[in-house]
């Protein structure tokens, strides 16, 4: 079945540690979105990426990095000046929306990875 | 399981009745608008979608209805069932190829 997989689904992090959020795909769309949740919120945008070796910051980039270096993958990196690491990474991919509402279709998402704090 | 929020609006709704949830968003420029239906410790699962040159879409056991005049969204579940005890997401488009989430629902069916 095709989809969208985030590994690990639990990750903890030590102070001054940089960690790697995996997201892999295989519904050959282009676009793909990593998004953070804090508890009572909804959801925010870190980075997107709507075709390979290209990227752009999203609301909350700050801390945050990423790479696309093939169109199944989109790893998420939380390095250690992400001051307030501790959330649900929700990662996404869609077929690019071009202009004209015929092309739009919905994100389809991953079952997310919690990260917390040692 | 976790909860995916702590503070967020909830809905009780006594198992078989109808419910409604509703989202406001600001950008007139929105054009394309998505529901997502949110359980615990998962990621949101695509529920319906609506463009903005409709004003109502129906799909099984859901409709969404659109008022673009006051930049209104709601969702409709007929017949509740504790199946859909879930957070939901209102969603749309506006400028580029990214989406703004609503903060979303709780929804409690009551048995």
């Amino acid at each position: 079945d095709g989809g969208i997989t985030q590994s690990p689904k639990y990750l903890f992090r030590k102070e001054g540690q940089n960690v790697t959020l995996s997201c892999e795909q295989n519904l050959n769309h282009d676009a793909m979105y990593w998004y953070r949740q804090d508890p009572g919120q909804g959801l925010r945008l870190i980075y997107y990426s709507q075709i390979v070796n290209d990227f752009q910051k999203g609301d909350i980039a700050e801390g945050y990095s990423v790479s696309r270096e093939k169109k199944e993958s989109f790893p998420l990196t939380v390095t250690s000046a992400q001051k307030n690491p501790t959330a649900f990474y929700l990662c996404a991919s869609s077929i690019m929306w071009n202009a004209g509402q015929s092309s739009n279709q919905p994100q389809h998402f991953g079952d997310g990875t919690r990260l917390s704090i040692l | 399981g976790e909860s995916v929020g702590l503070h967020l609006p909830t809905l009780s709704v006594q198992e078989g009745d109808n419910s409604i949830i509703n989202c406001a968003y600001s950008n007139s420029a929105s054009d394309y608008f998505i529901w997502y239906k949110q359980e615990s410790g998962k990621g949101p699962q695509f529920i319906i979608d609506i463009r903005s040159n409709m004003d109502k879409r129906q799909g099984q056991r859901v409709t969404v209805l659109l008022n673009k005049t006051v930049k209104h969204l709601s969702l409709q579940i007929a017949a509740t069932q504790p199946g859909d005890s879930a957070v939901y997401f209102c969603a749309f488009k506006a400028a580029g190829n990214k989406l703004t989430f609503g903060g979303g629902t709780r929804v409690l069916v009551k048995p």
